[in-house]
């Protein structure tokens, strides 16, 4: 069974710190990786998407990285801004009938001004 | 950009009752989905819908749980006899199919079980 781990469960940085979430899978049989970004209250945001394939995909300040072999993914955010504070998810997605995704329990953000 | 749009956005019912959650998925979109998230916890996945039909479900998706996809456009979840641990955040998704990657989620909606 896929369980899907992020560390750290929380952090809080100053505003333009760099900053690195992770994302731990236990079965490294995946389709693609998405992470997902959530307001409190709120629904889920695509971010950035990883095929099985891909090493690493880019959007704007975001970089998420995937290493298939060691079940690790990483979402690089760079010059952290206040309106980064939010929950990021990462879900996986596996080679089964349906693909349903596997989340993760999140990383609470907290950017400071 | 596209857009899953879920209605409503809060339900508040009374223990017992019957809730229909709506939701609309992506024009030409194949694979629909539904999940839930329990306030504080992670978000799980319920059940997926392809071709008419149950293509996969969770151990949550008991048989108070229900899917269907009535008119071409709409795709609901039913729960049948509600109970106070159905509260939680219902999230529909669809995929435009298998070989389409990105997942795309609805807004929401809250589900309050007093």
């Amino acid at each position: 069974k896929q369980e899907v781990t992020q560390i750290p469960a929380a952090l809080s940085v100053p505003e333009g710190e760099n900053l690195v979430l992770n994302c731990s899978f236990t079965d490294s049989a995946i389709y693609n990786l998405q992470w997902f970004r959530q307001d409190p209250g709120k629904g889920l945001t695509s971010l950035l998407l990883i095929q099985s394939s891909q090493r690493e995909q880019t959007s704007g300040r975001l970089n998420a990285s995937l290493d298939k072999s060691s079940g690790r993914s990483t979402l690089y955010i760079a010059a952290s801004q206040p309106g980064d504070s939010a929950t990021y998810l990462c879900a996986v997605r596996h080679y089964n009938y349906g693909q349903n995704f596997v989340f993760g329990p999140g990383t609470r953000l907290s950017v400071l001004p | 950009e596209p857009e899953v749009t879920q209605t409503p956005s809060h339900q508040v019912t009374q223990m017992g009752q019957e809730v229909i959650l709506r939701c609309v998925p992506i024009s030409n979109h194949l694979y629909f989905y539904w999940y839930r998230q329990i306030l504080g916890q992670k978000v799980e996945f319920l059940v997926s819908f392809y071709n008419n039909e149950i293509s996969e479900k969770s151990e949550i998706f008991d048989d108070q749980f229900s899917v269907e996809r009535p008119d071409g456009s709409n795709f609901t979840l039913k729960i049948r006899s509600t109970k106070l641990e159905d509260s939680a955040m219902y999230f529909c998704a669809s995929l435009a199919g298998l070989t389409k990657n990105i997942q795309y989620f609805g807004a929401g909606t809250r589900l309050s079980v007093l």
